[in-house]
C-alpha cells in the first residue's frame, strides 16, 4: 500500500513564524499535492508538483510556497504564518497518469495563535 | 473557474435508513471520483466513474454518473454505523488537478 507520511499531526505556531510542513511518499509517485481542509469548504488545492523542482499554483496559493527537491518529498512553507492559516493541511500523491486517484496523508492540524 | 457543488452538507439518518449525496459540476467532467473521510481520518478513494450514465456498485454503495457528465450521486442502502464520515466528490479541473466538493457529513444514529 502507498504510504504518505506527514511529519506532524498537530502543530501550534505563533503569528509571523515561518512554518514548514513536510510530506513524504514511498511509492515513487510523480504528482504531489497540498490541500487545506476547512469546515464547509471541502478540500482546496494550495500547490501541486508533477516533477522534482516543478510546482504549480492551485486555487489558494497566497501566503504559501512549496519545495520539491526530491521526488518523494514535498514541503509546504508558510513564510509568515497568520491566524487565517489555522487549518487542517493534507498532503496527497498520485501517479503520473491523468486524473489518477489520490492517496492522502493523515493530515497536520495547524493552529496559528 | 470550475465549481463542484455537493448537497446536502449534513445528513443524519437512523441506522438502516438509506442515504444519498449529490454532486453537481458547473462544467462537463471527463470523470468523477468519490472519497470517504472517517472522523479524525483522511480522505480515502472509493471509486472513479468515467462513462456517461455509468452505475457502479460496491456492496451497499451505488455510484452514478449523469448522462451529461455534470452530476453524480452516491447512494447507501441500509446505512450502518460504519458508514459514518464525510463523503466527497471530486472532478478534474485540469489534467492533474482535482476540484473537490464541500462534502456531505453523514451521521448514523444507532
Amino acid at each position: 500500500d502507498v504510504k504518505v507520511t506527514q511529519s506532524s499531526r498537530y502543530l501550534v505556531k505563533r503569528t509571523g513564524e515561518k512554518v514548514f510542513l513536510e510530506c513524504v511518499q514511498d511509492m515513487d509517485h510523480e504528482n504531489m499535492f497540498w490541500y487545506r481542509q476547512d469546515p464547509g469548504l471541502g478540500l482546496r488545492l494550495i500547490y501541486f508538483s508533477y516533477d522534482v523542482k516543478m510546482k504549480e499554483k492551485g486555487d489558494i496559493p497566497e501566503g504559501y510556497s512549496v519545495s520539491r527537491e526530491k521526488k518523494e518529498r514535498f514541503s509546504l512553507i508558510l513564510e509568515s504564518a497568520s491566524t487565517n492559516q489555522t487549518s487542517m493541511y493534507l498532503c496527497a500523491s498520485s501517479r503520473q497518469r491523468i486524473n489518477e486517484k489520490l492517496f492522502f496523508g493523515s493530515g497536520t492540524q495547524l493552529s496559528v495563535l | 473557474g470550475q465549481q463542484v457543488m455537493q448537497i446536502p452538507q449534513y445528513q443524519h439518518v437512523q441506522e438502516g435508513e438509506d442515504f444519498t449525496t449529490y454532486c453537481n459540476s458547473s462544467t462537463t467532467l471527463s470523470n468523477i471520483q468519490w472519497y470517504k473521510q472517517r472522523p479524525g481520518g483522511h480522505p480515502v478513494f472509493l471509486i472513479q466513474l468515467v462513462k456517461s450514465g455509468e452505475v457502479k456498485k460496491q456492496k451497499r454503495l451505488t455510484f452514478q454518473f449523469g448522462e451529461a457528465k455534470k452530476n453524480s450521486s452516491l447512494h447507501i442502502t441500509a446505512t450502518q454505523t460504519t458508514d459514518v464520515g464525510t463523503y466527497f466528490c471530486a472532478g478534474p479541473s485540469s489534467a492533474r488537478q482535482l476540484t473537490f466538493g464541500s462534502g456531505t457529513q453523514l451521521t448514523v444514529l444507532p
